[in-house]
């Protein structure tokens, strides 16, 4: 019964390869998020998607590709991996007027 | 980004209060102060929030300054499991997915025994 569940847990892979991670939330919520926090433990906004329309675009390289098939499902693609993209990458949600609800967050390794 | 000053760790004894301080003295009339933990390298969870009023809840009890510049979450007996980081955020309540929400660096809180 978890509330936001992100898969794969772990990721390790090649430069140059192209990966995906999925989001999927049972809690009815409007607002899907992914945050990626690096090395230095920052939690940084990726994107926002709002009833499945994108909100926010926060600088991310376009080699990311958010999807949201719907409200309960936001995936993200990564074409052609770099070293630097090696991070946690959270997903989160929420309704209109309380917190967020992350993942447990999916570790990708570039190697 | 972040609208919010944390210090970056602090240590408390195991079964006393823990307080955490944080600064916002830009927060705006229609933001809330809304609390996270983040324990080891599992998803931030969601602690609590307030507007201006104290706020408790099972978890923690807010305080908010009369002039909502600063705020003190507070353990009131924190025990081995407390120990995470502590993230402090503004936001306005209502704002969907619009706002732009950067966790800074958070208090890492570490319980002695």
């Amino acid at each position: 019964d978890t509330a936001v569940s992100q898969t794969p847990k772990y990721l390790v892979t090649q430069m140059g390869n192209d990966k995906s991670i999925k989001c999927e939330q049972n809690l009815g919520h409007d607002t899907m998020y992914w945050y990626k926090q690096d090395s230095k433990k920052f939690l940084k906004i990726m994107f926002s998607y709002n009833n499945k329309e994108l909100i926010i675009n926060e600088t991310v390289p376009n080699r990311f590709s958010p999807k949201s098939p719907d409200k309960a499902h936001l995936n993200l693609h990564i074409n052609s991996l770099e070293l630097g993209d090696s991070a946690v990458y959270f997903c989160a949600s929420s309704p209109q007027g309380v917190g967020y609800t992350f993942g447990s967050g999916t570790r990708l390794t570039v190697v | 980004d972040a609208k919010t000053t944390q210090p970056t760790s602090m240590d408390c004894a195991e079964g006393r209060a823990a307080n955490l301080p944080c600064n916002h003295s830009t927060i705006s009339g229609n933001e809330y102060v809304y609390w996270y933990r983040q324990i080891h390298s599992q998803g931030p969870q969601y602690i609590i929030h307030g507007l201006k009023n104290n706020e408790t809840n099972e978890m923690a009890s807010l305080i908010i300054t009369e002039d909502r510049k600063s705020s003190t979450l507070i353990l009131p007996h924190a025990t081995l499991r407390d120990t995470a980081v502590y993230y402090c955020i503004v936001r306005p309540s209502n704002s969907g997915g619009y706002q732009k929400v950067t966790f800074g660096i958070g208090t890492k809180l570490q319980v002695i025994p």
